[in-house]
């Protein structure tokens, strides 16, 4: 199994700065990354996958990079709706796995 | 447009039963596996597994083989996640998701959440 390890746990920003959310891999994943975000009662919303490509109807202040074991998710300049958790997730179809980071709880500073 | 419909917010007491619901709309229904994901309170996102309508073929996670079961009517399009003896640690929410790219892509659309509570 894969494990993903996001960081920081939570993450303290001023609207209108940046914010970097980061990803780990227990082993290469090959760019099958997902970011998703989920405010209180909702289900999650994709985001970005294949690491960097973006998501309908998801703002380009959302970008995505990384490779190997290390990805990150930037957001350019904080909106107050961008406040919420973020989650990424490993996807993969041969073997199959799927595995989730546990979360990086983004909150107003 | 895709819709994931889920059944109501169940409350059972630990060793009933429970089957929750996915109805899905707006695309062929056995052109995508459908994944379960549950989320404990206050918790981060466990994959459950998936099952692919057309022949019901599943996977389960190790974490989650022979504590739950998939199941999908195609007449109805909708898939299934039952418990044949709820315990209390089953208290979560419990998303339907459609992986993107068979059989287990990123997911692209998800239900509204089922919040199932089982106390005594």
């Amino acid at each position: 199994e894969i494990v993903m390890t996001q960081s920081p746990a939570t993450l303290s920003v001023s609207p209108g700065e940046r914010a970097t959310l980061s990803c780990r891999a227990s082993q290469r994943i090959y760019g099958n990354l997902a970011w998703y975000q989920q405010k209180p009662g909702q289900a999650p919303r994709l985001l970005m996958y294949g690491v960097s490509t973006r998501a309908i109807g998801i703002p380009d202040r959302f970008s995505g990079g990384g490779s190997g074991t290390e990805y990150t998710l930037t957001i350019s300049s904080l909106q107050s709706e961008d406040f919420a958790v973020y989650y990424c997730q490993h996807y993969n179809n041969w073997p199959l796995m799927c595995s989730f980071g546990q979360g990086t709880k983004l909150e107003i500073k | 447009e895709v819709q994931l419909v889920q059944s109501e917010a169940a409350v059972r007491k630990p060793g009933e039963s429970l089957k929750i619901s996915c109805q899905v709309s707006g695309y062929i229904f056995t052109d995508y596996y459908i994944a379960w994901v549950r989320q404990m309170p206050g918790k981060g996102l466990e994959w459950m597994g998936i099952i692919y309508p057309d022949d019901s073929n599943t996977r389960y996670s190790p974490s989650f083989e022979g504590q739950v079961t998939f199941s999908v009517d195609k007449a109805i399009k909708t898939a299934y996640l039952q418990w044949n003896s709820l315990k209390a640690s089953d208290t979560a929410t419990y998303f339907c998701a459609r992986p993107n790219i068979p059989p287990q892509g990123y997911f692209d659309y998800w239900g509204q959440g089922t919040r199932v509570t089982v106390f005594s």
